[in-house]
């Protein structure tokens, strides 16, 4: 199993590019969770995802941040316009929801870097 | 508001010594504790997990520790290991309503060979 995939694992941008994201779930699994980790707020959820439709987005800061499900394999974050205090590493991970069965798999993270 | 505490944000222990990282918590809806193991440059790792119908977890040389009364646990590591030396992250649920993972700010490790 090749766990969670993230790409890319580094972008640097100008501020008011769009940065696009991408994840891959571990196959098999039906949630997907989007994280944000800065050194100020710690490790924080932005929106997760079950069987591909959008639970809870109350994390994602403001509109220029979408995302997207559109299959049980693939998601992305998109951040339109990018400005440096989105400056962070965003983590994906994946988690197979069963009684009882609460533990989410992570991918190794985009650094994003915005100049 | 965190709800989430981990206060000691570095910890040095020996190679050979138990290490013993802790975390308090404040919501008492709460009764999933998962912790995770962080490299540099890495994602978070799953480590060990307890549920709050139980008081301790084993896993190994991995022991979680739950006291519901005072909402604190502990992830003791015996015998600690150069390779344990990571960012180690508490996080919590309340598996009745959403799945979302609560974390802490995590401690830094570093196991002195």
């Amino acid at each position: 199993d090749a766990g969670v995939i993230q790409s890319p694992r580094h972008e640097v941008t100008e501020m008011g590019q769009e940065v696009t994201l991408r994840c891959k779930p571990i196959s098999g699994h039906n949630s997907l969770f989007w994280y944000r980790q800065t050194m100020m707020r710690g490790l924080e959820l932005l929106i997760y995802f079950n069987n591909n439709v959008p639970i809870d987005d109350s994390g994602m800061p403001e509109d220029r941040f979408s995302a997207k499900m559109p299959n049980a394999s693939f998601s992305t974050l998109k951040i339109q316009p990018s400005e440096p205090r989105d400056s962070a590493v965003y983590f994906c991970a994946s988690s197979l929801v069963l009684a009882g069965n609460y533990e989410q798999y992570f991918g190794p993270g985009t650094r994003l870097t915005v100049t | 508001d965190q709800q989430v505490k981990q206060n000691s944000p570095s910890l040095s222990v020996q190679e050979g010594r138990i290490s013993i990282l802790n975390c308090d918590y404040t919501n008492s809806m709460f009764d999933y504790f998962l912790w995770y193991k962080k490299y540099p440059a890495e994602g978070p790792t799953f480590l060990i997990s307890i549920s709050s119908i139980k008081d301790k977890n084993e896993d190994g040389r991995f022991t979680v520790f739950l006291n519901k009364s005072a909402k604190h646990l502990s992830l003791h590591i015996v015998p600690s290991q150069p390779g344990d030396s990571a960012v180690y992250f508490c996080a919590a649920l309340a598996s009745g309503s959403a799945r979302q993972l609560t974390f802490g700010s995590g401690t830094q490790l570093t196991v002195l060979p």
